[in-house]
């Protein structure tokens, strides 16, 4: 098995750009997935495929991976965007799903 | 729109059984792979197990593997998860999901998700 691992949390003001980290051996050759999840819903997927964006989701939100370290991206931040994102990982089977811990964004 | 509706979580003594149900619609089921995927109580997200769509191919997370069950009936949309020697750390809201756009994922991530369905395990 691997792992994926993301800093607890992360704060920013609104307006400002929050970069969440997403560190994993695999990263260099799996995709990585990001889902925001707000507090009683269910995830969302806000990134794909490392850097794509899913239909509705705004387009503050980026990402980018190189190496062994991913990165979501949330520019001009707004309150609506504090939740809680994990990013996902796959083997090279694509059968272990792995998620990272999560990472807590505070929106001052 | 791709729906997936959880039922059948509840409380639960250690040791006891319990069998989870996901009723699916918007998609032709039986193309798809499914997922349950499970979130304990202020942590974070686990996947549990994923059964392709004619059930050929069952997978489980080591730490569930060899207490639930997952199964598919497709005449019916709907997903199972049957859960035997239920612990403490088996509480969690359970989730299905699904990958149902190749163009975001390979069944190697989840685009769909259900409101989810909560487990309680205690004595």
């Amino acid at each position: 098995s691997y792992e994926l691992t993301q800093p607890p949390s992360v704060s920013v003001s609104p307006g400002q750009t929050a970069r969440i980290t997403c560190s994993g051996d695999v990263l260099p050759k799996q995709y990585v997935y990001w889902y925001q999840q707000r507090p009683g819903q269910a995830p969302v997927l806000v990134i794909y495929k490392d850097s794509e964006r899913p239909s509705g989701i705004p387009e503050r939100f980026s990402g980018s991976s190189s190496g062994t370290t991913a990165t979501l991206t949330i520019s001009g931040v707004q309150p609506e965007d504090e939740a809680d994102y994990y990013c996902q990982s796959a083997d090279s089977s694509g059968r272990n799903v792995v998620f990272g811990g999560g990472t807590k964004l505070t929106v001052l | 729109d791709v729906q997936l509706v959880e039922s059948g979580g509840g409380l639960v003594k250690p040791g006891g059984s319990l069998t989870l149900s996901c009723v699916a619609s918007g998609f032709i089921f039986d193309h798809y792979n499914m997922n349950w995927v499970r979130q304990a109580p202020g942590k974070g997200l686990e996947w549990v197990s994923s059964i392709s769509g004619r059930s050929s191919y069952k997978y489980y997370a080591d730490s569930v593997r060899g207490r639930f069950t997952i199964s598919r009936d497709n005449a019916k949309t709907s997903l199972y998860l049957q859960m035997n020697s239920l612990r403490a750390e088996d509480t969690a809201v359970y989730y299905c999901a699904l990958c149902s756009s190749s163009s975001v994922c390979n069944d190697d991530a989840f685009d769909s998700w259900g409101q989810g369905t909560m487990v309680t395990i205690s004595s």
